[in-house]
């Protein structure tokens, strides 16, 4: 079974400011598909950001990229320019390849709060 | 417009009673999905269906009980075996067999215990 952890439970940031969040992952599949996910006061979950296990390069999202290093299983969603509408607990996910794309394992979240 | 409805946004229960949360999506997706979230624990997956009239479990299916008769619906019964059913609950659904598409998820229902 997939694991993800967040070890993070709590980032604070200034506005304008840049924040990276950590992932890491525990899977012995070789293809696979990460994701973060924001859940802001509403508690709708958005999807913020996709990658791809085969590619070799970073998704980018305007102002959010992560760093993907698949041999290390790591996966760290950097937030630039932040903004105070990036609050939000953010979730990292992981799907198998042949699963569904609503079958997703979750870590724990980190919180991020953006101060003025 | 296309969406996922999840009701009620809140929910209180007696203990030893079952209650029923609703999920309803109009994006004709296949596959829908049910996950519990905990504070600190993140969403953990309860039950998914992938086509009407077929469910599987999830990680943590023990107490709860589902239902896939029409493509849209996909309700959870939280019965009364469930140990601990004070959660913040999550529908969510997805096209199948489709590169490059998501899950979307709905607003959720809180359900308290009391």
């Amino acid at each position: 079974a997939q694991t993800v952890t967040q070890s993070q439970p709590e980032m604070s940031v200034q506005e304008a400011e840049t924040v990276t969040l950590s992932c890491t992952y525990d899977t012995s599949e070789s293809d696979y598909y990460l994701f973060w996910y924001k859940q802001p006061p509403s508690r709708q979950m958005i999807l913020v950001i996709r990658q791809e296990a085969y590619k070799q390069q970073n998704a980018t999202e305007n102002r959010f990229s992560v760093n993907f290093q698949k041999a290390a299983k790591s996966f760290s969603l950097k937030i630039s320019d932040s903004q105070l509408g990036d609050a939000a607990m953010y979730f990292c996910a992981y799907r198998s390849a042949g699963g569904s794309w609503g079958k997703l394992q979750f870590g724990a979240g980190t919180q991020v709060v953006v101060t003025p | 417009d296309g969406g996922i409805t999840q009701s009620p946004k809140y929910l209180f229960r007696k203990e030893g009673q079952n209650v029923t949360l609703s999920c309803e999506q109009n994006l004709n997706h296949d596959a829908m999905y049910w996950y519990r979230q905990d504070p600190g624990q993140g969403l953990r997956l309860i039950y998914y269906s992938q086509i009407v009239n077929d469910f599987q479990k999830g990680d943590i299916a023990e107490g709860y009980s589902v239902s896939r008769e029409k493509k849209e619906s996909f309700p959870l019964t939280v019965t009364s075996a469930q140990k601990n059913p004070t959660a913040f609950y999550l529908c969510a659904s997805s096209a199948l067999g489709t590169v490059n598409t998501e899950a979307f998820f709905g607003q959720g229902t809180r359900l308290t215990v009391v």
